[in-house]
C-alpha cells in the first residue's frame, strides 16, 4: 500500500550532509510529503513535511521537485545520533488519514 | 506537555490468551492510530480511531480490535494470541480539523511477547 520508494540503506560520514531520496510518482495534488525517523526500538519521530515548496526546520530540509514526483530529505551535518530508519510518506492533510509506512531507508552515520 | 503514553511497556502472554494495550493521546488530539512492528520489520497499520469511531483498519484478522473512549484514549485488544503476534505495538495521536498539520506523534510502544 505504500506509495513511496526509498533505497534500503545509505551510509554517511559524520559531519557531512546526508541526502535521503524518495520517489512518489503517484502523488496527488492534495497529498503532502512527510518524513519520520525511527531510532532503534523507539517510537517514530516526525521530522518535516511539505506540499510543493522546499521546507526547512531545525532538524532538516526537504527539497521537493517541481513535478512533485520525488523529494530529498537533507540532514545538513549528520551526527552518530542520526543513525536511524527514515520513512518517507505521502498522505492528505485534511483531518486524519491512515498513514502507511513503507520499509524506509536505514541510514548509518559513521565516524 | 505530556506526549503519547502507552501501557504496559512490556507484556508477556501465552498462546490463546488475550492482551489489552492502552494509549493516552496528547491532550487535544482526537485521532489515535495503532501500528504493529514485528522485530526487524516495518510499521504495519492496524487501526485508526477518531472521535470515538473506528475510521479505518489495516489487513489484520478480526481478533485484533479496539475502541476509543470519550476522553480519546484508546485500547487495543488482541484475542486468541498467536506466536506471530509478538511485536512492538505503537500508538500515535494526531489532531484533526482545520489547522491540523497532520503529523503523527508516537508513543514509545508496548512490547508484547507471546510464548
Amino acid at each position: 500500500d505504500a506509495k513511496t520508494t526509498q533505497p534500503t540503506s545509505m551510509d554517511c560520514a559524520e559531519g557531512r550532509a546526508a541526502n535521503l531520496p524518495c520517489n512518489h510518482s503517484t502523488i496527488s495534488g492534495n497529498e503532502y510529503v512527510y518524513w519520520y525517523r525511527q531510532i532503534h526500538s523507539q517510537g517514530p519521530q516526525y521530522i518535516i513535511h511539505g506540499l510543493k515548496n522546499n521546507e526547512t526546520n531545525e532538524m532538516a530540509s526537504l527539497i521537493i521537485t517541481e513535478d512533485r514526483k520525488s523529494s530529498t530529505l537533507i540532514l545538513p551535518h549528520a551526527t552518530l545520533r542520526d543513525t536511524a530508519v527514515y520513512y518517507c510518506i505521502v498522505r492528505g492533510n485534511t483531518g486524519g488519514f491512515k498513514t502507511i509506512f513503507g520499509a524506509g531507508t536505514r541510514l548509518f552515520v559513521k565516524a | 506537555e505530556a506526549g503519547v503514553t502507552q501501557s504496559p511497556t512490556h507484556l508477556i502472554k501465552t498462546r490463546g490468551q488475550q492482551a489489552t494495550l492502552r494509549c493516552s493521546p496528547i491532550s487535544g488530539h482526537t485521532s489515535v492510530y495503532w501500528y504493529q512492528q514485528a522485530l526487524g520489520l516495518g510499521l504495519q497499520f492496524l487501526l485508526w480511531y477518531d472521535e470515538g469511531e473506528e475510521r479505518n483498519r489495516g489487513n489484520f484478522p478480526p481478533r485484533f480490535s479496539g475502541r476509543q473512549f470519550p476522553n480519546y484514549s484508546s485500547e487495543l485488544n488482541v484475542n486468541a494470541l498467536e506466536l506471530e503476534d509478538s511485536a512492538l505495538y505503537l500508538c500515535a495521536s494526531s489532531p484533526t480539523g482545520t489547522g491540523s498539520t497532520g503529523e503523527l506523534f508516537f508513543g514509545e510502544g508496548s512490547r508484547l511477547t507471546v510464548l
